[in-house]
């Protein structure tokens, strides 16, 4: 059982629809990562937040737009996404963001564009 | 940027056999980490390595840190089905988290009974 919960474990949309992920962790964390992953590879950074503030965006497209409400939750909202843009969304947290500390990881959601 | 090259990228191994996979920074690696991953779902958290010849073990599952810090190796003893998976390392900068996590391309690893 991982103590990164996220929702929902798999979401099907269309171009034109928005959505959210949602992910959540209760350890205390002050750091939380969102990472995309394709199939048969690693996956890759989108979104670095440390203390509730976005402090990393690695170039990607406005139509992904992170948030975080408070420092236990970190959401994606999608909206117009591509069909490249299926693929594994995962989230992370660590408990401080400038030590070399390990990552936490949720299960995922597996999302599919139509 | 920071690139990791893992090596075998894919592995079969009989049950019980002992195994190994190696992980090569093109940088000094401040803190190294490896995880391991089933299709389609999280990373779970294995290790982490910070210093030069530093080495860990948990059940049979032993990482190693060589004393340059630029290359880490994954030894799994008497493999069993459980162990099946892949297999990632991951390194972070001189900033810890604030850089993120660069990830090697994965050692996907298979066990034969």
């Amino acid at each position: 059982d991982t103590e990164v919960t996220q929702t929902p474990k798999h979401l099907v949309m269309g171009m034109t629809n928005k959505k959210s992920l949602k992910c959540e962790q209760h350890m205390g964390h002050r750091a939380m990562y969102w990472y995309k992953q394709k199939a048969k590879k690693p996956p890759e950074l989108m979104f670095v937040y440390s203390y509730e503030k976005l402090s990393i965006n690695e170039s990607v497209p406005s139509r992904f737009s992170p948030e975080c409400p408070n420092s236990s939750l970190l959401n994606l909202h999608l909206h117009a996404l591509q069909p490249e843009d299926s693929a594994l969304y995962l989230c992370a947290s660590s408990q401080d963001w400038g030590l070399q500390q390990p990552q936490h990881f949720g299960d995922g959601t597996r999302l599919s564009i139509l | 940027s920071q690139e990791l090259e893992q090596s075998p990228q894919s592995l079969i191994v009989q049950e019980g056999k002992n195994l190994t996979i190696n992980c090569t920074s093109s940088k000094t690696l401040y803190g190294l980490y490896w995880y391991k991953q089933k299709y389609g779902e999280g990373l779970i958290f294995l290790m982490m390595l910070q210093k030069g010849g530093e080495e860990k073990s948990h059940e049979k599952i032993t990482a190693k840190l060589d004393e340059k810090k630029q290359q880490s190796s994954l030894h799994i003893t008497a493999s069993q089905p459980s162990h099946a998976g892949i297999y990632l390392c991951g390194a972070d900068g001189a900033g810890g988290g604030a850089d993120g996590l660069t990830f090697g391309k994965g050692t996907h690893l298979i066990i034969q009974p």
